[in-house]
């Protein structure tokens, strides 16, 4: 049964600094992983979509990596900002296709000036 | 472009009534998703469409029920409320099963059981 860990449940840093999120899964035979951003109160946007031939994806000061094989995706976030506070989420597909999501529990990120 | 809309917003229900949660989507997409959000934990699959007219069980389907009968809505249903099912409900479209193609989600309805 595939499960999703987030390492660490909850992150406090300075402004500025570069930082990694971890993802791990227990099932490599997956298709594509997602990275998700959620605000209090609101729902998720989504960061970015790696697909299961890809090493990696970048958007901005955001780069995300893929390694099927280890079962694991990392976050990584460049000069961080205050404006980058909010819990961030990734998820992998269930089994049986049609893209259902298992979600990790989140990795808390405070950003502080 | 609202994206996926969410309806009611809030809701507080007393154990054993019934209530429909509206999930409304303006980007023409084939794919549609209810998840629950618990303190805590990640999001868990409740219910999904593949299309007008499809539905099928998730994760964490007992209680619920759901029906899609125009594309551009899916709805949720509690038949018997529980306290068990205080959440946070969010709904995802996404736009067809290529591998590229990322789930896009709604505000969320934060469901209250007393």
């Amino acid at each position: 049964k595939q499960e999703v860990t987030q390492i660490p449940a909850a992150l406090s840093v300075p402004e500025g600094e570069n930082l990694v999120l971890n993802c791990s899964f227990t099932d490599s035979a997956i298709y594509n992983l997602q990275w998700f951003r959620q605000d209090p109160g609101k729902g998720l946007t989504s960061l970015l979509l790696i697909q299961s031939s890809q090493r990696e994806q970048t958007s901005g000061r955001l780069n995300a990596s893929l390694d099927k094989s280890s079962g694991r995706s990392t976050l990584y976030i460049a000069a961080s900002q205050p404006g980058d506070s909010a819990t961030y989420l990734c998820a992998v597909p269930l089994s049986g296709g049609y893209n259902k999501l298992i979600f990790g529990a989140g990795t808390r990120l405070a950003v502080h000036p | 472009n609202a994206g996926v809309t969410q309806t009611p917003k809030f809701r507080v229900l007393k154990t054993g009534q019934s209530m429909t949660l509206l999930c409304a989507q303006d980007m023409n997409h084939e794919y549609m998703y209810w998840y629950r959000q618990d303190p805590g934990m990640g999001l868990r699959l409740i219910h999904y469409s593949v299309g007008e007219g499809t539905t099928a069980k998730g994760e964490v389907p007992d209680g619920y029920n759901v029906s899609r009968l125009k594309k551009q809505n899916f709805l949720l249903g509690l038949e018997s409320a529980a306290p068990s099912q205080t959440s946070v409900y969010f709904c995802a479209s996404r736009g067809d099963n290529r591998f590229d193609q990322p789930q896009h989600f709604g505000d969320g309805t934060r469901l209250s059981i007393l």
